[in-house]
């Protein structure tokens, strides 16, 4: 399986934008790139995917670079409430199914 | 709509009992899955079950882990005996069957473990 590379943590003040960086060198041209969280006490959600093109939807953004070998999930100004694990997985749908392979993600702290 | 609902969602134990889980997924979801999630990791996959048949189990520690999904509904996963080890968050989840590619996963609130 292709690996991803997050930070252990990141921090951010509040209304700031934030930006969650993944390496994914090993990519294959099959695989998309998804973002969950998992807010404390919580199980994981869904935040968004992309395959080649930069996607946006109501919670987040999500640049993917051109080469496909890193991404970047961006929240446009961040909320105390945005503070979780992000964790950026890659999924070849033709291969694995619908198997999500977690790595350890990035803890976001927001401060106020 | 209702999300994945899990119970209990806490359990203390001792080593050597026995446990059990239950999951309901989101209504009309086939699949459904079982994690484990150790303190600072991410989570694990168990067990993956299309209506009630089984996907994959090839993390599921089968000497003491055994899980089942009667009816392609509800579903339940035992522990048995429980080891030390085992104490961690369990999750169930439940996915649309035909949401390929995005295949979005929903996640219920997961049942704490602590063996003792």
């Amino acid at each position: 399986d292709a690996k991803t590379t997050q930070p252990n943590s990141m921090e951010s003040n509040e209304e700031e934008p934030v930006h969650l960086p993944c390496n994914h060198s090993t990519i294959s041209g099959t695989d998309y790139i998804h973002w969950y969280r998992q807010l404390p006490s919580q199980g994981p959600e869904y935040v968004i995917h992309g395959l080649t093109s930069n996607v946006n939807n109501r919670m987040a953004s999500l640049a993917i670079a051109e080469d496909r070998k890193s991404s970047t999930l961006i929240l446009h100004r961040a909320t105390l409430r945005d503070a979780a694990v992000y964790y950026c997985i890659l999924r070849d749908p033709y291969n694995a199914g619908n198997m999500l392979t977690f790595g350890g993600g990035t803890r976001l702290m927001v401060k106020p | 709509e209702a999300g994945v609902a899990q119970s209990p969602r806490y359990k203390i134990i001792e080593k050597r009992q026995s446990v059990a889980f239950w999951c309901n997924p989101i209504s009309g979801h086939a699949t459904l899955y079982w994690y484990q999630q150790i303190l600072g990791q991410g989570p694990k996959l168990l067990i993956q079950f299309q209506n009630n048949g089984v996907v994959d189990d090839s993390q599921l520690p089968k000497d003491r882990f055994s899980a089942e999904r009667l009816k392609g509904v509800d579903s339940t996963l035992k522990i048995q005996p429980a080891k030390l080890e085992d104490s961690a968050v369990y999750l169930c989840a439940s996915s649309l069957e035909g949401s390929f590619p995005i295949g979005e996963q929903f996640f219920g609130p997961g049942t704490r473990l602590t063996v003792l």
